[in-house]
């Protein structure tokens, strides 16, 4: 069956610009994180949703990060007046929904602020 | 100090060599670890999978897990030029609610 999606695969944006980053789990997965990966650095983890809620947003680098989920599948992830630092690569994953289930990921969506 | 710890390499072996990839963590509320593969500019695949300590094996590849001293490994054997990719070490349970904390992965090179 088809995996986790994310879109787009890549995103060039200007220093104070907005951006969305989209992911589509895997049909009937109700665990849905967020993690960043950036150079040098492992995979660091920002949300995660249990269907439409966040039990855990601990992740979340400042306030301008927000995200949300709807219908209890497709995430976005929202980023505000983008800085250089935001420069990563955003990784979706998803699973069945208990803890210690694998966690499927994505492809990602390499974020680049000019 | 992070909770996982992973040189980063990057590690080059000729084909057909044993590899060993280690990690250590700190965090004791570690119920399961896992090994995934990540090759460039794709995201990363699940390659094992182990909730208590010990040895589990699929094929080439065996993990090992020794709580007592927070410590695990990734062998793989008789590497192939395929299995050129990033691998990332992870811990997660307790209370973190399914997130997996990383580390920050080793580039592993094998050359034919």
């Amino acid at each position: 069956g088809a995996g986790v999606s994310q879109s787009p695969s890549n995103k060039v944006t200007e220093k104070g610009k907005d951006v969305e980053l989209r992911c589509d789990p895997i049909s009937g997965h109700t665990a849905l994180y967020w993690y960043r990966q950036s150079l040098g650095q492992g995979l660091e983890f920002l949300i995660y949703f249990q269907g439409n809620s966040a039990p855990d947003k601990s992740g979340l680098p400042s306030d301008r990060f927000s995200a949300e989920r709807t219908g209890g599948s497709v995430s976005t992830l929202t980023i505000q007046r983008t800085q250089q630092e935001d420069s990563a690569v955003y990784l979706c994953a998803s699973s069945l929904g208990g803890v210690g289930d694998t966690q499927y990921f994505g492809p990602g969506t390499r974020l680049t602020v000019l | 100090q992070k909770e996982v710890e992973q040189d980063p390499g990057p590690l080059s072996v000729p084909e057909g060599a044993i590899v060993s990839l280690n990690c250590t963590y700190s965090n004791s509320a570690f119920q399961y670890f896992m090994w995934y593969r990540q090759y460039s500019r794709k995201g990363p695949e699940l390659l094992m999978y182990t909730y208590s300590s010990g040895n589990k094996e699929d094929g080439r590849f065996t993990a090992q897990v020794d709580k007592s001293s927070k410590y695990i490994s990734l062998f793989i054997r008789d590497s192939q030029p395929s299995d050129s990719a990033t691998y990332l070490c992870a811990g997660g349970g307790g209370t973190s609610y399914g997130k997996l904390t990383f580390g920050q992965g080793t580039i592993l090179t094998v050359h034919p």
